[in-house]
């Protein structure tokens, strides 16, 4: 059972350039989010999607756009990279139509670095 | 502001004995509350939640207590293993659809 699935785990990248992550579920969730995660920082959500074709932005989405084309796909752009984007991003998706008691899953992380 | 507060960077404690991981929020709204566990190169992993409505929750070694009036949960391990050496997050849900996540505490469980 793969669950949530991220790629790419690790990427470089160079200042103005442009990049997607990939987050793949395979539970049938219609809840899904991403998050990053900066050194001594909590988790913080950039965007999130309440089912196909929907998207809404969370605490932190500037600089980021988000497609949710397919169920099972959540998609994260960065449409020119700026050295404060480099960050550990977590995919995540949950069942429930809400998010209070109903626990996340998350993927392994992809590690960005913008130099 | 933060609203989920982890003030423990980090905690060591010997196998066996008890290890108590502390959050405090600010928001009266916050209404269920959950933990998650990470480990190096991993996604967080969901632990142990706690409703509002309760102020203890058990599930094998670990006990999440919730004391509203002060506005503080405590997680309890006992006893700690040193499988349990993550980093553990504190979340809160308020009814919106994203959780807010303390800052972490890294725990050391010594052998």
């Amino acid at each position: 059972n793969a669950g949530v699935t991220q790629t790419p785990k690790f990427r470089v990248l160079k200042t103005g350039q442009s990049m997607t992550l990939l987050c793949a579920q395979d539970m049938n969730h219609e809840y899904m989010y991403w998050y990053r995660q900066d050194p001594g920082m909590g988790l913080r959500l950039i965007h999130y999607s309440v089912g196909e074709g929907t998207t809404a932005k969370g605490e932190v989405p500037d600089g980021y756009n988000v497609s949710r084309l397919k169920k099972q796909n959540f998609l994260l752009g960065l449409e020119s990279a700026a050295p404060s984007q480099t960050s550990v991003y977590f995919c995540a998706s949950s069942y429930s139509e809400k998010a209070a008691g109903e626990k996340l899953f998350f993927g392994s992380g992809t590690q960005l670095s913008v130099l | 502001d933060q609203q989920v507060k982890q003030n423990s960077p980090s905690l060591s404690v010997q196998e066996g004995r008890i290890s108590i991981l502390n959050c405090d929020y600010t928001n009266s709204m916050f209404d269920y509350f959950l933990w998650y566990k990470k480990y190096p190169a991993e996604g967080p992993t969901f632990l142990i939640s706690i409703s509002s409505i309760k102020d203890k929750n058990e599930d094998g070694r670990f006990t999440v207590f919730l004391n509203k009036s002060a506005k503080h949960l405590s997680l309890h391990i006992v006893p700690s293993q040193p499988g349990d050496s993550a980093v553990y997050f504190c979340a809160a849900d308020g009814g919106s659809y994203q959780l807010t996540f303390g800052k972490g505490t890294k725990l050391s469980v010594i052998p």
